[in-house]
This record gives C-alpha cells, structure tokens and sequence, in this order.
C-alpha cells in the first residue's frame, strides 16, 4: 500500500530563510507532485517530477526526487511572505492504480 | 485555468437529506476525482472515475455514491447526510499524466 508522509506539518518561519519541506513515500511510484494551496482557496500544481534526480525550479522554491530514497524535497530560498501557503506532495502512477495518494501537507507561515 | 467548475460552491443541508454535487469539465479528461479536506487529514479520495460510467472507490467511498454518463461530469450523491460529511469537497481532473487540475472547492455542512 502506498503511503506518503509529509514534514514538518507546520512550519514558522522568518522571510529570508531558507527552508526545506520533506516528502517520503513507501512504495515506488511513477511519478511526484507538489501543490499549493492557500486559505480557503483551491490546490494548485506547482511541480511534476518524473525520474530520479529530477530538478524542478521556479522562483524561490526548488523541488526535487530522488526514487532509491522515495524522498522529495521542496526547498524555499529566501522565503518571503507571499509564499505562505500550505504545500502537498502527491504520488502516483500505476501502481496506484492511477490514483494519487496525497501527504497531509505543510502549513508555512512565513513572518515579515 | 482548467475548465472544472462545481456547483453549488456553498451549501447547508440537514442530517437524513440526500446531496447531490455536481463536477463539470470543459477539457475532455479522461480521470475525475472527488476528494474530501478536513483539517488534519489533508486530502481524501472518495471515489474517481477513469471513463463514461467506469468509477472505483477511493479511502472513504462509504455513505457516498457516483455517476459519469458523460465525460464532462461527475456527480457525487451523499445518499443521506450526516454530519461527518461535513467538509470541503474538491473535484479534480486528470489526463494518464496524472498531474491533476482542481475545481474551486465545495463548502458542505450538514445540520
């Protein structure tokens, strides 16, 4: 069965910082996601990440996969408020039978 | 954005009533979702479906009930609510990518 584990569940941080966010599954998978969502709003997809070692960048976030560990981390440079918001790793593929199995995600507040 | 919209965006029902909530896709995706959010519990998947009246179950199918008789919708039919069904409710869309698209979300309390 697969599971997936995000942490930390909250984070409070100071803008400037740099922080990691991690997401560890148990089974292999085809492929993994991140999502955002902010309050009272809908999930929006961030990042797609398909192969081992994949790289993903946009802006001060940062994401990446490494399969042999079934470890992704999101990495936030620099934080700045505008990025606070509660962030999901989401994993599936075939072996899920095409359903994704979604972390319990992250809360980030990020301070001025 | 991905053409998903879901009615009603609001709603307040009482314990015993039947619900029915409606997901519309304008993008001729193959998978549809209906998860539920509630706070610690992150997103769960109710039930999905992966073509015209081809559904399965997901975590938490019980008390809940689906239909595709068209690609562009999803119905999702609490068949008589209680109020542990209270809860924020999201339909989503997917291609075999998986990478899923959101509607705005549904706000369901049941009294």
């Amino acid at each position: 069965e697969l599971k997936v584990e995000q942490n930390p569940l909250f984070l409070s941080m100071q803008e400037g910082k740099n922080y990691t966010i991690y997401c560890n599954y148990s089974t292999t998978s085809d492929r993994l996601y991140w999502y955002r969502q902010d309050p009272g709003k809908s999930l929006e997809s961030l990042f797609v990440l398909l192969s081992n070692g994949a790289v993903k960048q946009e802006g001060r976030l940062m994401a990446s996969l490494d399969t042999k560990a079934r470890l992704s981390t999101l990495h936030i440079t620099a934080a700045v408020h505008d990025l606070s918001a509660t962030y999901f790793c989401a994993v599936g593929g075939m072996d899920s039978n095409y359903q994704l199995i979604w972390g319990a995600g992250t809360k980030l507040i990020i301070k001025p | 954005d991905a053409g998903i919209t879901q009615s009603p965006r609001h709603k307040v029902t009482e314990t015993g009533t039947p619900v029915t909530l409606r997901c519309h896709q304008t993008e001729n995706h193959r998978y549809m979702y209906w998860y539920r959010q509630d706070p610690g519990h992150g997103l769960r998947l109710i039930h999905y479906s992966y073509g015209v009246k081809d559904t399965d179950k997901g975590e938490v199918s019980d008390g809940y009930s689906v239909s595709r008789s068209k690609t562009e919708d999803f119905l999702l039919t609490l068949e008589s609510a209680t109020s542990s069904q209270t809860s924020v409710y999201f339909c989503a869309i997917s291609e075999e990518s998986l990478l899923a698209f959101f509607g705005q979300g549904t706000r369901l309390t049941v009294v």
